[in-house]
């Protein structure tokens, strides 16, 4: 079975600066996919970024990135000019690639993050 | 758009009352899966099901049980509720094909209180 640590429960950052938040996971499978979703008080689930893992290039959205690293099983997630709507929870997850990813995410603990006006 | 919808939004329990979570999905997707989130925890699968008539266990199903007799239609039952079984679901849907495969839309959160 496949498992996703986030290792900081809780980060803070001043607006506008940049913040990475940290993911790693372990896995037998080479095909799989990993996402960051972030669920602001309202509980919402929000997909923020994406990465397949046998795509090489780091996958980035608008002021988020990732860091994949493949081999080390590392799955970071970086916001540049942090905003006061970015605070919110943020899920580090996992899918197979096998199946069709039918049966579903796996996430890990998730990671408070205050932005600091 | 509606996307996925989850019904009721509250509820509150008696222990060992029983009750059905409803969740629809007008996005003809294939796969329909539920999460518990409870406090300080990611979502955690109950089950899911890869189409109509078939359905699976996910991390957690002891307590909960589904069906699925359309693509549109996953209800989750609990059928004597335990206040174990306080904490918000998620019902969610993906598709294998077709231009956004493989990305899972979640529907807003049931939450759930059991005393």
């Amino acid at each position: 079975a496949q498992t996703v640590t986030q290792s900081q429960p809780e980060m803070s950052v001043q607006e506008a600066e940049t913040v990475t938040l940290s993911c790693t996971y372990d896995t037998s499978e080479s095909d799989y996919y990993l996402f960051w979703y972030k669920q602001p008080p309202s509980r919402q689930m929000i997909l923020v970024i994406r990465q397949e893992a046998y795509k090489q290039q780091n996958a980035t959205e608008n002021r988020f990135s990732v860091n994949f690293q493949k081999a080390a099983k590392s799955f970071s997630l970086k916001i540049s000019d942090s905003q006061l709507g970015d605070a919110a929870m943020y899920f580090c997850a996992y899918r197979s690639y096998s199946g069709g990813g039918a049966d579903g995410l796996t996430f890990g603990k998730g990671t408070h993050l205050i932005i600091q006006p | 758009n509606a996307g996925v919808t989850q019904t009721p939004k509250f509820q509150v329990l008696k222990t060992g009352q029983s009750m059905t979570l409803q969740c629809a999905q007008d996005m003809n997707h294939e796969y329909m899966s539920w999460y518990r989130q409870d406090p300080g925890m990611g979502l955690r699968l109950i089950h899911y099901s890869v189409g109509a008539g078939i359905t699976d266990q996910g991390e957690v199903p002891n307590g909960y049980n589904v069906s699925r007799s359309t693509t549109e239609d996953f209800p989750l039952r609990l059928l004597s509720a335990a206040p174990s079984q306080t904490s918000v679901y998620f019902c969610a849907s993906s598709s294998p094909s077709g231009g956004h495969r493989n990305t899972i839309y979640f529907g807003e959160g049931s939450w759930l209180t059991v005393v």
